[in-house]
């Protein structure tokens, strides 16, 4: 089965540092880009981080770039999120998700279309003193 | 950035309802549009790329239009397993990737 596993998560203090980890399993994860997705509690879903498949390109949300790392092992079929300079807003459940990429054809032109097509279960983050 | 912006915010219906969620986007985002339901304590399920193409598994009660800053997602027929709450996803200018606020579908 394709499936994404997140472990990491816990309670910090403020100021402190995590590392999450995704475990890939059932795909070729060297073939996907891929994504952290955060949602704190009752809120709605915020996109934190992605990195491609040669880890040549890595995007972060403003709330978190310059504190967030985020890193892949195509030997261990792990990602990564390094957390640091970690604040109470970044209280959540951490999502990895796969990037999947269709190809659509029109008339002329081919056309790619991205969407996160497989989630781990989550793990969760909380920041408190 | 691009704003993502659902409605409404929560919908009352019943089993056997056609229901309709919009989102609309701050500029236009062709077809680039993606839509996720989630159920409470799971992850987000991916339900639709490019505005109208149903992702591989998901029941063809679900279907998705619309073009540049106007969309839908359309469940003609509300099963039990449908309540959840719903979110459209931006893919058109990243970074960074937008999601709208969500749409919580509840049982009348």
């Amino acid at each position: 089965d394709v499936q994404l596993v997140e472990s990491g998560g816990n309670l910090v203090q403020p100021g402190g540092s995590l590392r999450l980890s995704c475990a890939a399993s059932g795909f070729t994860f060297s073939n996907y880009s891929m994504h952290w997705v955060r949602q704190a509690p009752g809120k709605g879903l915020e996109w934190v981080s992605y990195i491609s498949v040669n880890i040549s390109t890595a995007y972060y949300a403003d709330s978190v770039k310059g504190r967030f790392t985020i890193s892949r092992d195509s030997a261990t079929n792990s990602l990564y999120l390094q957390m640091n300079s970690l604040r109470a807003e970044d209280t959540a459940v951490y999502y990895c998700a796969r990037n999947s990429r269709w190809v659509i054809t029109g008339t002329t032109f081919y056309y790619y279309y991205y969407g996160m097509d497989v989630w781990g279960q989550g793990t969760t983050v909380t920041v408190s003193s | 950035d691009i704003q993502m912006t659902q409605s409404p915010s929560s919908l009352s219906a019943s089993v056997g309802d056609r229901v309709t969620i919009t989102c609309r986007a701050s500029q236009s985002i062709s077809n680039y549009l993606n839509w996720y339901q989630q159920k409470p304590g799971k992850a987000p399920k991916l339900l639709i790329y490019a505005a109208s193409s149903l992702q591989s598994g998901v029941p063809s009660r679900f279907s998705g239009s619309g073009s540049g800053t106007d969309f839908t997602l359309t469940i003609s027929s509300l099963q039990p397993e449908d309540f959840a709450t719903y979110y459209c996803q931006q893919s058109y200018i990243t970074p960074p990737i937008t999601f709208g606020q969500g749409t919580r579908l509840e049982f009348k």
